[in-house]
């Protein structure tokens, strides 16, 4: 079974509108670690932001916030007025037990923002 | 502060040749990570090493050797080339404070084997 699921291949949205990435996880470890990156045209991963399972809080980082819904078991990231520069693929991963700790990464989403 | 090198960043070869990709950290960084990246696939976990002198495979790690003779770097070998090892290489390295983890990476080396 896929353990990360991003559903959204592709997504356009108008600038400065906010956007939810969708990212969806299977585990049946109760302490796990939840992780957005951000890869450009360039090429490099950029780390965004992580959660851990058991955090209370939503995690946030500047304009980047993270829609932690644990018993849904899904991640999204929320990217708020979004800018020309977060074009992009974005990556959900994750690491657990079942995983010897190692991330395990979905397909990721290419986000295109229109100007 | 480089942070993580890789070189080549580019790299081709022809079937059955043998070719060594070298990553570098100066994070003082305990765990270290080769993975490869297809078109329209998340990154795949080839081997990885969690302190000088030790490796252990990962998802995919056929077809790779790998060596972690000093704690900055992490070497990755391919031995006999094939067509189904092209692909973008990225090595990451991460120092383990628990949960959080967070790996940072390198540029990538896109390798095209013919």
């Amino acid at each position: 079974a896929q353990k990360i699921t991003q559903t959204q291949p592709g997504m356009f949205v108008q600038e400065k509108e906010a956007v939810t990435l969708d990212c969806t996880y299977d585990t049946s470890d109760q302490s796990y670690g939840l992780f957005w990156y951000k890869q450009p045209s360039s090429g490099e991963m950029i780390f965004l932001i992580y959660q851990g399972s058991y955090d209370e809080q939503n995690a946030t980082e500047g304009r980047y916030s993270l829609n932690f819904q644990k018993a849904r078991k899904s991640a999204n990231l929320v990217i708020s007025a979004s800018q020309l520069g977060d074009s992009a693929m974005y990556f959900c991963a994750m690491r657990d037990m079942d995983s010897n700790y190692q991330l395990i990464w979905g397909a990721g989403t290419k986000l295109i923002i229109k100007p | 502060n480089a942070g993580v090198t890789q070189t080549p960043k580019f790299r081709v070869l022809k079937t059955g040749q043998s070719m060594t990709l070298l990553c570098a950290q100066d994070m003082n960084h305990e765990y270290m990570y080769w993975y490869r990246q297809d078109p329209g696939m998340g990154l795949r976990l080839i081997h990885y090493s969690v302190g000088e002198g030790t490796t252990a495979k990962g998802e995919v790690p056929d077809g790779y050797n790998v060596s972690r003779l000093k704690k900055q770097n992490f070497l990755l070998g391919l031995e006999s080339a094939a067509p189904s090892q092209t692909s973008v290489y990225f090595c990451a390295s991460s120092y383990p404070t628990g949960k959080t983890d967070t790996q940072y990476f390198g540029p990538g080396t896109r390798l095209t084997v013919l």
